[in-house]
């Protein structure tokens, strides 16, 4: 089983509003990832979470604030967002550190967000 | 930046061979090819991977040239279902070398 599971599909907020996306997986992997994607670009790296520390953020502006709370499970917190912030949000996992192996990451479906 | 190169836009007809052409000419030694594919909105897909080998499994076969500058995937008989954005994604197989993505091959397969 290599399934990544994001809720809600879809969102939308206003400006003032504060949501959360929420990432899941049972696949026992140690690593945890946040993508963006705007229409009709690539994926782009937000934040990286190993052993369910934040090991990588990049540059991603505060309004944005992720959260680990155990090793299955991926929270993104979102606050005073912004309409350029509407896009897909991804979620991967991965084995992590302790893969023997190349540590091949699986994505979720993502959450489409609309920001008002 | 991504470390590789792909043409933008193929097309492939249904029931033949879909051959998508990846180069990667400053791969390292300890570096992996991998390829994933993403249909309309929804989350990128895994496909493959391989360092130097050929590889094939249920989906795909990857092609590495022996210099490994280049590699091409290879779907052996194109379906519709098969329309998506392939990346080929070059990393080490170190954990917290990330994924970087290009802008990928947009592949039409036509009935």
């Amino acid at each position: 089983d290599t399934e990544v599971t994001q809720t809600p599909k879809h969102l939308v907020m206003g400006m003032t509003n504060k949501k959360s996306l929420k990432c899941e997986q049972h696949m026992g992997h140690r690593a945890m990832y946040w993508y963006k994607q705007k229409a009709k670009k690539p994926p782009e790296l937000m934040f990286v979470y190993s052993y369910e520390k934040l090991s990588i953020n990049e540059s991603v502006p505060s309004r944005f604030s992720p959260e680990c709370p155990n090793s299955s499970l991926l929270n993104l917190h979102l606050h005073a967002l912004q309409p350029e912030d509407s896009a897909l949000y991804l979620c991967a996992s991965s084995q992590g550190r302790a893969s023997g192996r190349t540590d091949t990451q699986y994505f979720g479906p993502g959450t489409r967000l609309t920001v008002l | 930046d991504a470390k590789t190169t792909q043409p933008p836009s193929m097309d492939c007809a249904e029931g033949r061979a879909a051959n998508l052409p990846c180069n990667h000419s400053t791969i390292s030694g300890n570096e992996y090819v991998y390829w994933y594919r993403q249909i309309h909105s929804q989350g990128p897909q895994y496909i493959i991977h391989g360092l130097k080998n050929n590889e094939t499994n249920e989906m795909a076969s990857l092609i590495i040239t022996e210099d490994r500058k280049s590699s091409t995937l290879i779907l052996p008989h194109a379906t519709l279902r098969d329309t998506a954005v392939y990346y080929c994604i070059v990393r080490g197989r170190l954990y917290g070398q990330n994924f970087v993505f290009g802008p990928g091959t947009r592949l039409s397969v036509l009935p």
